[in-house]
């Protein structure tokens, strides 16, 4: 099991540019996040995911879209990258079958710089 | 959902037990307390969860009074890997969907 896996690692954006960040998980989870993580600072949660074909907004989703066309994958795409947006990506992911625990699955982050 | 307080940082020896404390005056009667640890450059691992009184698990044991307005989370015997930042999260179920607020955690360097 790969678990949680994240592409790319790294990117170095220009202001204006778009990418797509994949988020791939092998453990059938149903539910889905991307966070992201400035300096110093803890876990902000943009947007999350309850099944394939579903998404919703979570704490800071402004300037970011997701896609969950298939159960494994969450993709995170910014349209037009701004200075603001330079953080670390980080996906998890979670079975809907831990209804009193939240075992988050974690994959090992993206680290964006928008210059 | 509650806001969690906790320490921004603490140092220990190797060797020691840490406790860390959280505050949480605001918890509702849905809502667990959860511990994450983050290691530099990689995502949060999950640690432990409790309900209330204590909880205990090959980690890290959690204690929650009565209340439940605070929780510690003690780490036995801390080594130089313990070395990471520790998140205290309140959980609130949601029929199905958990909201979840990382806060800016507690830094805990062990020292040799």
């Amino acid at each position: 099991n790969a678990g949680v896996t994240q592409t790319p690692k790294f990117r170095v954006l220009k202001t204006g540019q778009s990418m797509t960040l994949l988020c791939a998980q092998d453990m059938n989870h149903e539910y889905m996040y991307w966070y992201r993580q400035d300096p110093g600072m803890g876990l902000r949660l943009i947007h999350y995911s309850v099944g394939e074909g579903t998404t919703a907004k979570g704490e800071v989703p402004d300037g970011y879209n997701v896609s969950r066309l298939k159960k494994q994958n969450f993709l995170l795409g910014l349209e037009s990258a701004a200075p603001s947006q330079t953080s670390v990506y980080f996906c998890a992911s979670r079975s809907f079958l831990d209804v009193f625990t939240d075992t988050q699955y974690f994959g090992p982050g993206t680290r964006l710089t928008v210059l | 959902l509650a806001k969690t307080t906790q320490p921004i940082s603490m140092d220990s020896y190797e060797g020691q037990e840490v406790n860390i404390t959280c505050s949480h005056n605001n918890i509702a009667t849905n809502d667990y307390i959860t511990w994450y640890q983050q290691f530099p450059s990689q995502g949060p691992r999950f640690i432990i969860q409790g309900y209330k009184t204590k909880v205990t698990n090959e980690v890290a044991s959690l204690f929650i009074p009565a209340d439940r307005k605070s929780s510690t989370l003690s780490l036995p015997r801390v080594s130089l890997s313990d070395t990471a930042v520790y998140y205290c999260l309140v959980v609130r179920n949601s029929g199905g969907y958990q909201k979840v607020t990382f806060g800016t955690g507690t830094k805990l360097q062990v020292i040799p």
